[in-house]
């Protein structure tokens, strides 16, 4: 069983859609994040919630809005996005605390028309 | 602003051959060092951690801090085709951040 699940694998979205991505890890970890990675960029750290509360939100556009219910899921509500939001979203889950690594789920490869 | 940097690559190395990677960090505050691998299409996998100065072994992988220099590298021994991936350097400070490099992209040649 992977320990963080991430569903879509692939998604296509029109520029006026609204679609969610979600992920589920299955760790016992306390906090979850997303990242964005595009062609020839870092990982951009983009949301981190840490028991459920968000706790790091780095200058993301509102067209992203996070939604953690619970300490083992993580959503992310898009909206009207922009081709260049185009990208593989990762979350990750770790155990809040100095030096704590993170785990990966696979991925969602986004593609926005 | 935090950064990491690395070489893109590709850095192209013979199966059987030592691979050196490389890494630096600009936040002096950083306390703990990963290394990703990411194969294509895929996510990011933890190969290495370290948190103190010196070298740390782990099999064929050996990560070396040097935090003085603010210098962060991977050795993989014995290199396999296998070993070829994008590897990312990873730098922590505090309970959740975690700033990433770009990615070396590395090659091993049969």
């Amino acid at each position: 069983e992977t320990g963080v699940t991430q569903t879509p694998r692939h998604l296509v979205m029109g520029m006026t859609n609204k679609k969610s991505l979600k992920c589920e890890q299955h760790l016992g970890h306390n906090a979850m994040y997303w990242y964005k990675q595009s062609a020839k960029k870092p990982l951009e750290l983009m949301f981190v919630y840490s028991l459920e509360e968000r706790v790091e939100n780095n200058s993301v556009p509102s067209r992203f809005s996070p939604e953690c219910p619970n300490s083992s899921h993580l959503f992310l509500h898009l909206h009207t996005l922009q081709p260049e939001d185009s990208a593989l979203y990762l979350c990750a889950s770790s155990q809040a605390g100095a030096g704590t690594e993170a785990f990966f789920g696979q991925g969602t490869r986004l593609t926005v028309v | 602003q935090k950064e990491v940097e690395q070489n893109s690559g590709p850095l192209s190395v013979p199966e059987g051959a030592i691979a050196s990677l490389n890494c630096t960090y600009s936040d002096r505050g950083s306390q703990s060092f990963f290394w990703y691998r990411q194969y294509s299409g895929k996510s990011p996998e933890l190969i290495m951690f370290i948190y103190s100065n010196g070298d740390k072994e782990d099999g064929r992988f050996t990560a070396q801090l040097n935090k003085a220099s603010q210098y962060v590298s991977l050795l993989i021994r014995d290199s396999q085709p296998s070993d070829s991936a994008t590897y990312l350097c990873g730098a922590g400070a505090g309970s959740y951040q975690l700033t990433f490099g770009k990615g070396t992209k590395l090659s091993v040649i049969p």
